[in-house]
């Protein structure tokens, strides 16, 4: 089948690092994108990867491991307003599949 | 427009009742998508269009929704005949080109949050 799991909740502390992780299983694949959403609002693009490695954008980093269906999203110096969902989603024919998403909740 | 807008923002209708639900993409943007999302999850693909041309409609949950982009840039999501399952957010998107190998980032609208009672 085709699909995308991550984990439904995680909690950290505010200044700390979290890794979202996210495995998916699709006969067509051509890069892993990321997508933040806080609470009541819309889906908003975080970040891409089309091969294997790390991808750096400010505080936030993303992973793709090809041979094992694997990406994660990593999160530095956390920030409270970093409390939101995260989606991992991949490109299939034009279209996104989005997985079921990851609250993130940051504590003081 | 600056960002994708989306109308109305919020639709109340009785079971039964046609709806048109309308978005009006980034201007530019080639590509449109239209997905639902219900709460706690994440959106579900409904249907994309290139230009006018209707790509893919495989996420269209049955023969009641209907999508359309006549001249390649508002869309309309129109749902006949409307059931209480019916009810969800619905968000569009659009990108500047569908780009199978490209990062395909798409920009979201706020919503539409549709009740069917």
């Amino acid at each position: 089948g085709q699909s995308l799991e991550q984990p439904s909740e995680v909690t950290a502390v505010e200044g700390a690092i979290v890794q979202i992780n996210c495995t998916y299983q699709t006969s067509g694949f051509y890069g892993l994108s990321w997508y933040q959403q806080h609470d009541g609002g819309a889906p908003t693009f975080l970040s891409y990867n089309a091969l294997d490695g790390l991808e750096e954008t400010g505080r936030f980093s993303s992973f793709l491991s090809r041979s094992d269906s694997y990406g994660y999203l990593l999160l530095q110096e956390l920030q409270m307003k970093d409390s939101a969902s995260y989606f991992c989603a991949y490109n299939q024919g034009g279209k996104l599949i989005f997985g079921q998403g990851t609250e993130l909740s940051v504590k003081p | 427009g600056a960002g994708v807008s989306q109308s109305p923002r919020y639709k109340v209708t009785k079971r039964g009742q046609d709806v048109a639900l309308r978005c009006d993409p980034i201007s530019g943007h080639v590509s449109l998508y239209w997905y639902r999302q219900a709460l706690g999850q994440g959106p579900e693909f409904l249907t994309y269009f290139n230009y006018e041309a209707q790509q893919d409609k495989s996420g269209l949950p049955n023969d009641r929704f209907s999508a359309e982009r006549p001249e390649g840039s508002i869309s309309t999501l129109t749902i006949q005949r409307t059931e209480q399952r019916d009810s969800a957010m619905y968000r569009c998107a659009s990108s500047l080109g569908d780009g199978e190998l490209a990062k395909n980032i798409q920009y979201f609208g706020a919503g539409t949050r549709l009740s069917v009672l």
